[in-house]
């Protein structure tokens, strides 16, 4: 079974501070992909990254950077200088490779930027 | 120029009415999906068609029923509506050539059961 943990319910920052989105994930499957998508107020789900198991490389990509350690099964997001528009719901999310595709989200985490 | 595109975007009904949500893809994907959000924002999937024949049918109630009658669409429809079933429900699509492609989402149908 997998199971993906997202252990922060809802974070408050103020802008221009960093922000780090915690992700736990479980699966037995040797080979797994780990996204992020956003959901921002209007509703939309928006694809952020996809990262898969054999590359544990760190991605930055403009403000945003993942840190994904297998060792600990976690697949971490941070905002840098965060900004109101980064104000989402964030979801991390796991796919198997014998899945054929299931995603399995975390709860996500409700991130609230204030001016 | 919509990627995936849902209707209708609302849905406000009575119990135990019938009722359809439509999924069309132009992304030339060959599999699609059904998920369901409730009320605390959780995302679990429903279903998944690739090339127009199931591939994921989760533990739903067989009031739900999908329908792909060609690779670029995937309705659902519901029987007999029940108060929990109450949601948000998206429709998404991949390359299923990779089943661990992004899947690209619809903007959601909201649906509200009086």
């Amino acid at each position: 079974a997998q199971k993906v943990t997202q252990a922060q319910t809802e974070i408050s920052v103020v802008e221009k501070e960093d922000v780090t989105l915690d992700c736990v994930y479980e699966t037995r499957d040797t080979t797994y992909y780990l996204f992020w998508y956003k959901q921002p107020p209007s509703g939309e789900l928006v694809f952020l990254i996809r990262r898969n198991s054999f590359d544990e490389q760190n991605e930055i990509s403009g403000r945003y950077s993942w840190n994904f350690q297998k060792s600990t099964s976690s697949f971490n997001f941070t905002i840098t200088a965060s900004q109101v528009v980064d104000s989402a719901v964030y979801f991390c999310a796991l796919s198997g490779g014998t899945s054929y595709g299931k995603l399995t989200f975390g709860q996500g985490t409700i991130l609230t930027v204030h001016p | 120029d919509t990627a995936v595109s849902q209707t209708p975007k609302y849905l406000v009904t009575q119990m135990g009415n019938d009722k359809s949500i439509k999924c069309e893809q132009n992304l030339g994907h060959d599999t699609m999906y059904w998920y369901k959000q409730d009320s605390k924002k959780f995302l679990k999937i429903m279903f998944s068609y690739n090339n127009k024949e199931l591939i994921i049918n989760e533990t739903v109630p067989n009031r739900f029923s999908p329908k792909s009658p060609d690779k670029a669409h995937l309705n659902l429809h519901i029987n007999s509506l029940e108060l929990g079933d109450s949601a948000v429900y998206f429709c998404a699509s991949s390359h299923g050539g990779d089943w661990n492609q992004p899947q690209h989402f619809g903007d959601g149908t909201r649906l509200s059961i009086l």
